[in-house]
């Protein structure tokens, strides 16, 4: 069985620029989780999708950040324009419907964003 | 509120000793723990999860984790220690009243030969 895959692994680019990232969660999986984590620290909640419904985005910068996940499968995370302070990994995880707060969470290998 | 400790930053041990990597938690509700590891630029992966019942959860890799009530706490153990086992820890937990996952900011653990 596949994983969560994102695309793509690793991403420059200059400030003021945009940026998106993609995420393909684990087939059957409903609930679709974004994550920032910057170097040495946990992982922080940005946006839970369950389907396509956006169930908890009080963490997402809403003045640049925007994620989408039109068909309830696949996501698109996007920031712009991007500052020096986003530079960080973008985890991607998802799960079993969250109405089951006792299952886990299965991640992506992130996307490592640079800000020049 | 929820919150989650690790109160190591990092953790040294000798390979073939037992380790342990410590976790402490607060809820309001029944807890369910979670315990992550990543390794270097990669994602982080699931070892094992404590739900309810036998308070010894056996995982990946050999982990296995001590629910305390008591003392609050979900430590992360392993028998005897493997280089391979290097890497970041993160203790996790979310309780039956709220649905979001409280991270804790990570043991780095450090296996030497």
């Amino acid at each position: 069985e596949a994983g969560v895959v994102q695309s793509p692994r690793y991403k420059i680019i200059e400030k003021k620029q945009p940026v998106a990232f993609w995420c393909n969660p684990i087939s059957g999986h409903n609930t679709l989780y974004w994550y920032r984590q910057n170097l040495g620290q946990g992982p922080e909640l940005l946006i839970r999708y369950e389907n396509e419904e956006a169930v908890d985005d009080s963490q997402l910068p809403k003045d640049r950040f925007s994620a989408e996940r039109l068909k309830g499968v696949d996501s698109t995370l996007k920031i712009q324009p991007a500052e020096l302070g986003d530079s960080a990994v973008y985890l991607c995880a998802s799960s079993l419907a969250s109405g089951r707060p006792n299952t886990e969470a299965f991640f992506g290998q992130g996307t490592r964003l640079t800000v020049v | 509120a929820q919150s989650v400790a690790q109160p190591e930053d990092q953790v040294n041990v000798a390979e073939g000793n037992p380790l342990t990597v410590k976790c402490t938690y607060s809820v309001s509700g029944n807890p369910y723990l979670f315990w992550y590891v990543q390794y270097p630029n990669r994602g982080l992966q699931f070892l094992l999860k404590y739900i309810t019942g036998d308070n010894l959860v056996k995982g990946s890799y050999g982990f296995e984790a001590e629910f305390n009530k008591s003392q609050t706490s979900f430590h992360l153990k392993k028998p005897s220690a493997l280089v391979s086992d290097s890497a970041l820890y993160f203790c996790a937990v979310r309780d039956d009243s709220n649905y979001q996952l409280i991270w804790g900011a990570g043991t780095k653990l450090i296996i030497k030969p």
